[in-house]
Parts: structure tokens; C-alpha cells; sequence
């Protein structure tokens, strides 16, 4: 198994520009977490999925952002529009059935100027 | 909800020497307990995991001690390495729902001395 996949690795962008992030899960596993990284605030849940329904949404920092999981081998958390205070690492990771581990994918570094 | 605290922030170690480093938590009920290692750039990646029903568990150098009644456990890495060097995150399941969520500490910077 490749893992947890995230994409793109790397955006740079300019405020007011939306922003997408993918991921794709272990394959098998039922959660799915979307964490943020930052100096400041450490590692941060934002939302996790459970079968694909979204089960807890209370770290999400404002309507700004919003994720779907359209079905069990793929999520998206979008940013619109983006700020410069969204610059940070944004995390993906999923745990199996019965499991309490998660596995993170590599991470998508965003810049927003 | 969940709280958990990691102490020291920051630890420097020689070369060789143990390091420790001990997290807190709040509910009693959480019952796994996981240390994830990352380096710098990379993702957060399980080192080593307690469950509530052991008291130590031990993988080569490193190993990991829960106290429940203190709502203690702390990483125990001997003769460290220079690739020890990363900052090191515990974490608590939270056990309401058995919705297999996780509240992280802040992460402690782990500096191993050549």
C-alpha cells in the first residue's frame, strides 16, 4: 500500500484565490482526518470523516473552509476565499476499522501572499 | 474535552544519553495512547502505542510508560542518536463515540548532541 496520499505537495497562491486539497486514504480504512500544522498552534483537527460522513466539524476555523468525502478513497478540504493566515501545513490521515492508529499522508505545504 | 500537555518543550541530550519526555492528560476514560515522531519537513509518523490495559511497552530503544491513575505516560528513548533529533508528539484517544479521534499535545523538540 502507497499510503496515505496527499496532493499537491506544495501551492502558492494569492489571497482571494480558492484552494483545494486531495487526499486519498489507506485503502480499507473507514476515517479520515484533515489536521493543520502550524508554529503557533501545533497540530490542529480540523474535521474527520467516518464511512465518508462527516462526523465532526467543530475545528473547522470558519465558513471559509468546507471538506467532502465523496466516497471512501477520496476527500477534499477547500479553502475560498484564501488568507494569508491560512499559510500552514494541512495533514490528511485515516485509521482503519477497530484501530485507533492513524497513518498521515506527507502533507500539502500552503502559501497564501 | 480532551486536554493533553507534553513537558519539557524542548530537550537537548549528548550523544548516547536518555531522554524522557512525559505528557498529561484529562479524561480518564481515554484508553490508547500513541507517541508519533516527526522530522523536519516530514509527516508525523507512530513510533510507538499504549493501550490502557499495560503499564510499559518497549520497542528496542525506545518505550513508553502509563501511570492511569496519575493520567501520566512518558517516551523513554535510550543510548539516543543524532536521528533521534525531531520533535515528538503524544496523543489520547478520545474515548466518547469510539470515533477514533486523537487530541495531540504541542510536540517536544528533541535535540540530540554529537
Amino acid at each position: 500500500d502507497a499510503g496515505v496520499i496527499q496532493s499537491p505537495r506544495h501551492e502558492v497562491t494569492e489571497m482571494g484565490q480558492e484552494v483545494t486539497l486531495r487526499c486519498k486514504p489507506i485503502s480499507g480504512h473507514d476515517y479520515l482526518f484533515w489536521y493543520r500544522q502550524t508554529m503557533m498552534r501545533g497540530l490542529e483537527l480540523l474535521i474527520y470523516f467516518n464511512n465518508n460522513v462527516p462526523i465532526d466539524d467543530s475545528g473547522m476555523p470558519e465558513d471559509r473552509f468546507s471538506a467532502k468525502m465523496p466516497n471512501a478513497s477520496f476527500s477534499t478540504l477547500k479553502i475560498q476565499p484564501s488568507e494569508p493566515r491560512d499559510s500552514a501545513v494541512y495533514f490528511c490521515a485515516s485509521s482503519g476499522p477497530r484501530r485507533s492508529e492513524q497513518f498521515f499522508g506527507p502533507g500539502t505545504r500552503l502559501t497564501v501572499l | 474535552g480532551e486536554n493533553v500537555e507534553q513537558h519539557p518543550s524542548t530537550l537537548s541530550v549528548q550523544e548516547g544519553d536518555s531522554a524522557v519526555i512525559k505528557c498529561t492528560y484529562s479524561d480518564s476514560a481515554s484508553n490508547y495512547f500513541p507517541w508519533y515522531k516527526q522530522e523536519l519537513g516530514k509527516r508525523p509518523q507512530l513510533i510507538i502505542d499504549i493501550r490502557s490495559n499495560v503499564g510499559e511497552k518497549k520497542d528496542q530503544r525506545i518505550a513508553v510508560t502509563l501511570n492511569k491513575t496519575a493520567k501520566h505516560f512518558s517516551l523513554h528513548i535510550t543510548e539516543t542518536q543524532p536521528e533521534d533529533s525531531a520533535v515528538y508528539f503524544c496523543a489520547a484517544s478520545i474515548p466518547r463515540g469510539g470515533n477514533n479521534r486523537l487530541a495531540f499535545g504541542k510536540g517536544n523538540q528533541v535535540v540530540v548532541i554529537p
